[in-house]
């Protein structure tokens, strides 16, 4: 089983729809939480930390479930600029020197 | 905020030639970097973890002597793809661990090396 699982996808979504996308970690005392967003050809940048409350930023909403072991990403109002590979990084190690495992990615493709 | 800077952005290169790349840090510490390879549509695979002073750590079947990974400072980390191959031809990242918390990597803007 991998560390951090995700959904590759793609999800093909038209504008203006909500998606949803999970990701599963395996180690029950991983210390934090993150969604990337990577765009071809460029380097991922941080979209969001998740927090054990969930949080919201605009039209994103993360969600942590420390029981079931996974976290959420959820996109409201999908917009075209919302294309992209979203990446679930989990922070395993809890120490500067920490172990960073990142999903394998989910592509996102929302049409007009 | 914290930028990571990473040179050269693209290069092409001729098999069996090594190529260097530079990854710096731009106003805080990194003690740990991270150097990752990516090939078209997919994941990032990280290949080693670059410790400032110390040997760095690389990833099962990623080859030490063939890529060179030296972090002489609190700044700077590089990898040398040694004797280039067509098939080392990939998009090359490096992170940088951020000393403030809640924001776990930072990213250089990448390189790809293309391998004649």
């Amino acid at each position: 089983r991998k560390e951090v699982e995700q959904d590759p996808g793609p999800f093909n979504v038209p504008e203006g729809a909500t998606v949803a996308f999970n990701c599963t970690y395996s180690n029950s005392a991983s210390q934090s939480f993150f969604w990337y967003r990577q765009d071809c050809r460029k380097e991922p940048k941080l979209l969001m930390s998740v927090y054990s409350s969930g949080n919201e930023d605009g039209r994103f909403t993360a969600q942590l479930n420390r029981a079931s072991q996974y976290i959420s990403l959820l996109i409201r109002d999908s917009k075209l600029s919302d294309s992209a590979t979203y990446l679930c990084v989990v922070n395993m190690g809890g120490s500067s020197a920490s172990k960073i495992i990142f999903g394998s990615g989910t592509r996102l493709s929302i049409r007009p | 905020g914290a930028v990571v800077s990473q040179h050269p952005s693209r290069v092409i290169c001729k098999s069996g030639t090594s190529v260097k790349i530079e990854c710096r840090s731009l106003d805080f510490q990194a003690t740990t970097m991270f150097w990752y390879r990516q090939f078209p549509k997919q994941s990032l695979m990280l290949m080693a973890t670059s410790n400032e002073g110390s040997k760095a750590t690389y990833e099962q079947g990623v080859e030490k002597d063939k890529f060179l990974i030296n972090h002489a400072s609190l700044t700077l980390s590089t990898l040398t793809v040694t004797s280039a191959h067509p098939e080392d031809s990939s998009f090359y990242i490096c992170s940088a661990t951020d000393p403030r918390p809640r924001i776990p990597l930072h990213f250089g803007n990448g390189t790809r090396l293309t391998v004649t």
